[in-house]
This record gives C-alpha cells, sequence and structure tokens, in this order.
C-alpha cells in the first residue's frame, strides 16, 4: 500500500527559527511531491512543490527532495506565528496523490 | 473569480438519509477530485475526474457516487448516510496531473 508518513507533532519552534518538517513516501514511482498548509478549519492551501531532487527555494520556505532515501522536507526560516497551522506531505505521479496525516506547527512568539 | 465552489458548507444528515454535496470551478480546469479529511488524518481519495464524462474511483469510493456532466461541475453523491462518513468533504480542481490543487472551502458533514 502506498503510503506517506509525517511525524504528527506538535512540533513546537520559537518565533525566528528554523522550522523543520519531515515527510517519507513508499512509492518509488511518485514523481512529484507538494507541501500545503492548513489552518485549523480551512482548506489546504500550497506552499511548495518539489519535482526533482536536491533543494528549491522560495522566499522563507526551502523544499528538499531525497529520491533515494525517499523523504522530503520542508524547512520553514525566521519562524513566525501565522505559520503556525498543520503541513500535509503529498507525492504522486498520474492522476493521484497520496497525502500524509500533517505535523501541527506551532510558533512560541 | 470564484475558483472551486462547495455547497453547502454544513449539514447534518440521519442515518439512511441521501444527499448530494455541490462543487462548481470556474477556472476551466479538466482535472477534479473529492476528498474527505477525517480529525487528525491526511486527505483520502473518493473519486476524480479528468474531463467531462469521465471518473474513476479513488481510494474510498464505497457508499458515493459522482457524475461530470459538463467541465464546470462535479457532484458528489452520498446514498443510504452512514456514520462513518461522517467526515470534512473537499472538493479540488487542478490543470493537469501532479500541478497545484484549488480547493473549496470544504463541507461538514454529520451523520447521525
Amino acid at each position: 500500500q502506498k503510503e506517506v508518513e509525517q511525524n504528527s507533532g506538535p512540533l513546537s519552534v520559537p518565533e525566528g527559527a528554523i522550522a523543520s518538517l519531515n515527510c517519507t513516501y513508499s512509492d518509488r514511482g511518485s514523481q512529484s511531491f507538494f507541501w500545503y498548509r492548513q489552518y485549523s478549519g480551512k482548506s489546504p492551501e500550497l506552499i511548495m512543490f518539489i519535482y526533482s531532487n536536491g533543494d528549491k527555494e522560495d522566499g522563507r520556505f526551502t523544499a528538499q527532495l531525497n529520491k533515494a532515501s525517499q523523504y522530503v522536507s520542508l524547512l520553514i526560516r525566521d519562524s513566525q506565528p501565522s505559520d503556525s497551522a498543520t503541513y500535509l506531505c503529498a507525492g504522486g505521479g498520474n492522476y493521484q496523490l497520496i497525502w500524509g496525516a500533517g505535523t501541527k506547527l506551532i510558533i512560541k512568539p | 473569480n470564484a475558483g472551486v465552489t462547495q455547497t453547502p458548507k454544513f449539514r447534518i444528515l440521519k442515518i439512511g438519509q441521501s444527499m448530494t454535496l455541490q462543487c462548481a470551478q470556474d477556472m476551466n480546469h479538466n482535472y477534479m477530485y473529492w476528498y474527505r479529511q477525517d480529525p487528525g488524518m491526511g486527505l483520502k481519495l473518493i473519486y476524480y475526474s479528468v474531463g467531462a464524462g469521465i471518473t474513476d474511483k479513488g481510494e474510498v469510493p464505497n457508499g458515493y457516487n459522482v457524475s461530470r456532466s459538463t467541465t464546470e461541475d462535479f457532484p458528489l453523491r452520498l446514498e443510504l448516510a452512514a456514520p462513518s462518513q461522517t467526515s470534512v468533504y473537499f472538493c479540488a480542481s487542478t490543470t493537469g496531473s501532479g500541478e497545484k490543487l484549488f480547493f473549496g472551502s470544504g463541507t461538514q458533514l454529520s451523520v447521525l
């Protein structure tokens, strides 16, 4: 069974520090990987996507993909209280994504 | 530009009742999806469609049906509601496989 695993947290990080979120996946055929942020009671919104091995940076966010080790990570620099949310990792190919259960991130002022 | 519109936002059903969750998008996306999200869990794919007239099952299709008669609309039908169908339902659309998903605001459904 295809799975995406995430630590459910909560992960507590001081404001201004780096938050590191991790995700592993079982399907070696997965081609694309996504990080979505979900505030409580809201729908998911895309933060980052990555297709190739290595790092991809967008502002305060960096996504990292290692296909050999089957893991994806998201780094959030200069964490802000507004970053407090659940972060969902998803991976897949073709028409379907497999979603992790999410990591709850709490940024402490 | 409304994006993805889902109705209703909240609904309480009695066991055995039926209902249709509506989803419409105005972005001319071919790909549309229905997900359910149980508390503390990720999204589970119920059904998806890659274009008008084409639908296929996802991971958890039992107890649900869909249709896609137009590019814009992708309704989800619940027949004979059961307590196990209590969940938050999200409709999403995208331009193609591997692209950003645009989500509706969700429907909180309780079956009692």
